[in-house]
């Protein structure tokens, strides 16, 4: 089945102890993104990749980490959490927006609900 | 850039009525255009894409979308509202040839009352 797997689903943690949430998709999409979604501001891209070794910030990307090493896998690392890092997280994936198949739009995850104490 | 907004961000119908999202976008370029639905605690799931074939989308669960270019809108719309289509909504915009970039608009969460 074609998806985008994330784990944890939930993840309670305190201030500053480093954390990995890792992300892995099955359809060979080149492209990857993170997004954070919180009430009232929708969703936030947090960090994204063209592909692999190819990473760019988002629009909240303070805080956060991310690596490509391989095309399936995207993980989203918060080196030290802080309580307003507390949100729900997304990951997507798809193909680059250009051409037919950038019109597939993209496949989320079941997202990974984070708690910073 | 490109961006989006969503008008109401809450939307309370009866079960049967019309349902109507509204969702307007800024793009320097021809857009993509996305509606997504999030159930409650699921990810989010693609509803239907226009991408500057036909103006009028159909997509899943008998919701449909049209493009207007003169308004700059991609409204949603359901002629007959059922209890299972209570979740939040969000309308998304990308450009085609430019940025990869997905941008969303802040949602709206529909409610279906008995």
């Amino acid at each position: 089945e074609a998806q985008v797997t994330q784990n944890p689903r939930y993840l309670i943690t305190v201030t500053g102890k480093k954390l990995t949430v890792t992300c892995s998709q099955n359809m060979n999409h080149e492209y990857m993104s993170w997004y954070r979604q919180d009430p009232g501001l929708g969703l936030r891209q947090i960090y994204y990749s063209m592909n692999v070794e190819v990473t760019d910030k988002g629009d909240v990307p303070e805080g956060y980490k991310v690596s490509r090493k391989e095309k399936r896998n995207f993980p989203l690392i918060l080196e030290s959490p802080s309580p307003n890092q507390t949100s729900l997280y997304f990951c997507a994936s798809g193909f680059p927006g250009t051409g037919f198949r950038g019109s597939y739009g993209y496949t989320f995850g079941s997202g990974t609900r984070l708690t910073v104490v | 850039a490109q961006s989006v907004t969503q008008l109401g961000s809450h939307v309370s119908v009866s079960e049967g009525a019309l349902v109507l999202l509204r969702c307007n976008y800024s793009s320097s370029v021809p857009p993509y255009l996305f509606w997504y639905v999030q159930y409650p605690n699921q990810g989010l799931q693609l509803l239907l894409k226009y991408t500057s074939a036909a103006t009028l989308v159909k997509g899943i669960n008998g919701f449909e979308a049209e493009f207007k270019k003169s308004e700059t809108s991609f409204h949603l719309t359901k002629p007959s509202a059922h209890m299972s289509d209570a979740a939040e909504y969000f309308c998304a915009v990308s450009s085609q040839g430019g940025s990869e970039k997905l941008v969303f608009g802040k949602g709206t969460k529909l409610t279906v009352n008995p």
